[in-house]
């Protein structure tokens, strides 16, 4: 098992670009999460979802979007980038809420 | 906002001695759990504590949890070092179907 996946590693984006972030898990969980973790914070979370179909906000939402379409599958996207989403983006993934989540190795994004 | 504060923010020992890291909450949980970072990984979870529980062991790990204070500590013994990495402690709030990390505290364990 690959457990969970993201793609890309790293991505340079300019002010105002778009971009979408995938990330795949093949464990079968019902519960997926995105995370933004700037330098000597912990994690915020963005968005997650309870389900195949459903999404919801988490502590920072603001300036992106998600979806998932299948179950397997969680989609970040950013529609106008800013220097302020320069982050490190870890997705995560856990069978039920509350229990513990599988991290992907994330993805480092620079917004110049 | 973070709900969990980790204590201390940056811990240097030597090869085996134990390191103590502590973490604070604000509001009722359902259970606390510990995460490890390596620099430049994805977080790997590390033990998971219930709020009817009192303390914990995992291997070199132990967690004690002290629910009426707000508080849980992880003690690593016998510290590594590969145990170099960032410790994080992750609430599951009552009523939330969602984690809270706390800021985490970096640990360096020298040879």
């Amino acid at each position: 098992n690959a457990g969970v996946t993201q793609t890309p590693k790293f991505r340079v984006l300019k002010t105002g670009q778009s971009m979408t972030l995938l990330c795949a898990q093949d464990m079968n969980h019902e519960y997926m999460y995105w995370y933004r973790q700037d330098p000597g914070m912990g994690l915020r979370l963005i968005h997650y979802s309870v389900g195949e179909g459903t999404t919801a906000k988490g502590e920072v939402p603001d300036g992106y979007n998600v979806s998932r379409l299948k179950k397997q599958n969680f989609l970040l996207g950013l529609e106008s980038a800013a220097p302020s989403q320069t982050s490190v983006y870890f997705c995560a993934s856990s069978t039920l809420a509350g229990n513990e989540q599988f991290f992907g190795p994330g993805t480092r994004l620079t917004v110049l | 906002s973070q709900q969990g504060e980790e204590d201390p923010q940056a811990l240097s020992i030597q090869e085996g001695e134990n390191a103590t890291m502590n973490c604070s909450y604000k509001t009722s949980i359902n259970n606390l759990q510990w995460y490890r970072q390596n620099s430049g990984r994805g977080l790997v979870h590390l033990i998971l504590i219930r709020s009817n529980e009192r303390e914990k062991h995992s291997g070199r790990l132990r967690v004690t949890l002290d629910t009426s204070k707000k508080s849980s500590s992880l003690l690593i013994t016998a510290s590594r070092a590969a145990d170099t990495a960032s410790y994080f402690c992750a609430t599951d709030n009552t009523g939330f179907q969602k984690l809270v990390f706390g800021t985490g505290t970096r640990l360096l364990v020298s040879p």
